[in-house]
């Protein structure tokens, strides 16, 4: 069975540091992996996709398939990146659907 | 607004009781799923619905179930509630599996459910 993990629930880091926030998937198929961002007050979205290896609000994740690793980056924090991230590995369940599996989350508390 | 829409926001029920939340997908979308989301735990999948079909199922407890209407909007029922159901219950919609959409699911803002 699939699982995603995240194993800090919450990370502090000041404004202009770096932040890595983890994730480690266990998937026997070929994975494909999701960011989602929760800011407050607001709904669960997503910020960025490993096939795309796009660059989102700043943020990039390399997908490390030998470290079964999608670590989400960003070089220097901002105050309004704190939010709470949640890791997501999604599986093909046949016939035009799929299935997103979630990590617990980290939050990201960025200290001005 | 043509995103997922949840109701109640917000239910206060006692144990033993039966609730219904109501979540109405993104026009277009045929898939919906419910999570449930609670502070140990984080967001737990409980069931996902293609065009009316169950299509997969999480961790749902028996006292649980739900169905995806013709319209395609979507009712969890929870039934002898437990203290321990207390949660904010997501609802998501998506499009169609393959693409560049893939994987993105659209999320209502919640239904948070009480239990006294």
């Amino acid at each position: 069975a699939q699982r995603v993990t995240q194993p800090e629930k919450l990370l502090s880091v000041f404004k202009g540091a770096p932040v890595e926030l983890k994730c480690n998937y266990s998937y026997s198929g070929s994975p494909e992996l999701f960011w989602y961002v929760q800011y407050s007050r607001q709904r669960l979205q997503l910020l960025l996709r490993h096939i795309s290896r796009e660059s989102i609000k700043g943020f990039t994740a390399d997908l490390n398939k030998g470290e079964t690793s999608f670590h989400l980056k960003k070089p220097f924090a901002q105050e309004e990146d704190s939010a709470m991230y949640y890791c997501a590995l999604i599986v093909g369940i046949g016939a035009g659907s799929y299935q997103l599996t979630f990590g617990k989350g980290t939050k990201l508390s960025v200290i001005p | 607004d043509s995103g997922v829409t949840q109701t109640p926001k917000h239910l206060i029920t006692a144990t033993g009781q039966r609730v219904t939340l109501r979540c109405s997908p993104r026009s277009g979308d045929l898939s919906v799923y419910w999570y449930q989301q609670s502070l140990d735990q984080g967001l737990q999948f409980l069931i996902q619905y293609y065009n009316g079909e169950e299509r997969a199922k999480g961790n749902i407890l028996e006292r649980f179930s739900a169905q995806q209407f013709p319209d395609l909007h979507s009712e969890l029922n929870l039934s002898s509630l437990e203290l321990g159901d207390s949660a904010l219950y997501f609802c998501a919609s998506s499009p169609i599996s393959g693409g560049s959409r893939t994987g993105e699911l659209f999320f209502g803002e919640g239904s948070r459910l009480t239990v006294l």
